[in-house]
């Protein structure tokens, strides 16, 4: 089975630039996410997707950011204009609805780098 | 509000012997608790969990001991290998929430040989 794909891996950009991140969860999750993950910190959620409806947004900075997940699969998650602390790591992850709890799977993350 | 801490950044413990990570919470809402092990350049793994009903679940060499009224938990991994060098992420689940889960900061664990 293959996991969760992450593209780019790596990302530098000026601030003020846009960048856009991809994600491909396993076949078959229904549920997607993207996290925030600062350097030292643990992942913040940024966003929860179920199919292609929004589940929770509250902690992504509307402003700046913005995400879709078209025909509920792929998702794309976007920074415009970026900042300087905007600098982490992104991550997605997919779960299935099975089970009382949803075993969340990771993909290998983007690094983002705003000079 | 750091609702789950892991006040230890780094932890070095010699091949063979115990590894000791600790967790702490704030949140009485959380009702599920996990693990997840990173190493560098890959994203965070599953590793082991435990319902708020249980003290204690084992698989292997890792086990995990919650203590609800202290609101603390640990992950105990005996023996310890080298290959167990990586970021531990303590997290937590709010019965409140869609299952979302809130981290720990992480303990980065080196094992030497």
């Amino acid at each position: 089975e293959a996991g969760v794909a992450q593209s780019p891996r790596y990302k530098i950009i000026e601030k003020r630039q846009s960048v856009a991140f991809w994600c491909n969860p396993i076949s078959g999750h229904a549920t997607l996410y993207w996290y925030q993950q600062i350097l030292g910190q643990g992942p913040k959620l940024l966003i929860q997707f179920q199919n292609n409806g929004v589940v929770d947004d509250s902690q992504l900075p509307k402003d700046r950011f913005s995400a879709e997940r078209l025909k509920g699969v792929d998702s794309t998650l976007k920074i415009q204009p970026a900042k300087l602390e905007d600098s982490a790591v992104y991550l997605c992850a997919s779960s299935s609805l099975a089970g009382t709890y949803n075993e969340q799977f990771f993909g290998p993350g983007t690094r983002l780098t705003v000079l | 509000d750091q609702q789950v801490k892991q006040n230890s950044p780094s932890l070095s413990v010699q091949e063979g012997r115990i590894s000791i990570l600790n967790c702490d919470y704030t949140n009485s809402m959380f009702d599920y608790f996990l693990w997840y092990k990173k190493y560098p350049a890959e994203g965070p793994t599953f590793l082991i969990s435990i319902s708020s009903i249980k003290d204690k679940n084992e698989d292997g060499r890792f086990t995990v001991f919650l203590n609800k009224s202290a609101k603390h938990l640990s992950l105990h991994i005996v023996p310890s290998q080298p290959g167990d060098s990586a970021v531990y992420f303590c997290a937590a689940i709010s019965s409140g929430s869609a299952r979302q889960l809130t981290f720990g900061s992480g303990t980065q664990l080196t094992v030497l040989p």
